[in-house]
């Protein structure tokens, strides 16, 4: 069964950097995921996609300061120079043939 | 720029039928390259996808909901809907369209349905 797994929360310091973590389930290793952000009380935002070979390609607007990577079964990304409107719930989805899309749990990033 | 948009009633009663639609501009729903989708977020809790129609027609759905939802599309209209039958308080939920090929990378900003006598 495909699963993505996050973390719950992550915090990090106006400026700093923090590194959101999804993965994937066993047998899955292989599988690209993407990135949407969730302001609150927006709705879903698409940031990127990221292969399992660390490429990345980001979505219409994307501010360079938001980035993918991989590391065999884990996606992450990374947002730099933290601002207070990168405060939001992170969710990871993938999907493949015959396999609907599915979701991870979502990280809540804070900016302290 | 793709644009979706959601529309629909905002109540639905228990045991009906939730009807949504999603207009589409800034692109055409027969692109040959594009799935257009269905996803749900309850209150306060994470996102589900619901399903997905093809240009072509074919439809694809979530197993836990294939037995209660259909998804069509009106091409001369450039919308596609859905409809959720037998609805109970725990369909209540923000109902979001999308466009997919592989990822979702354009979404409405969703509308609120709750279901309530």
């Amino acid at each position: 069964q495909l699963v993505l797994t996050q973390s719950p929360s992550a915090s990090a310091s106006l400026g700093a950097s923090v590194k959101l973590t999804c993965t994937l389930s066993s047998g899955h290793s292989t599988y690209a995921i993407a990135w949407h952000q969730q302001q609150p009380e927006k709705g879903p935002r698409y940031l990127m996609k990221v292969k399992s070979d660390g490429s990345h390609s980001k979505g219409d607007g994307i501010p360079d300061r938001f980035s993918g990577s991989s590391s065999g079964a884990e996606r992450y990304l990374t947002i730099s120079s933290l601002q207070s409107e990168d405060e939001a719930d992170y969710y990871c989805q993938t999907w493949g043939t015959g396999i609907p899309h599915v979701f991870g749990t979502g990280t809540k990033v804070t900016v302290l | 720029q793709l644009l979706l948009q959601e529309s629909g009633p905002g109540l639905v009663k228990p045991s009906e039928t939730l009807s949504l639609t999603c207009t589409v501009s800034g692109g055409s729903i027969s692109s040959r390259s594009d799935y257009w989708d269905w996803i749900r977020q309850p209150p306060g809790k994470g996102l589900e996808w619901i399903g997905n129609i093809y240009y072509s027609g074919s439809t694809s759905y979530n197993p836990s909901l294939k037995s209660r939802v259909t998804i069509s599309a009106d091409t001369s209209k450039n919308q596609f809907s859905l409809k959720l039958n037998s609805v109970t308080a725990a369909d209540t939920a923000v109902y979001y369209c999308a466009r997919s090929y592989d990822e979702l990378d354009y979404w409405g900003q969703g509308t609120l349905v709750t279901v309530s006598s």
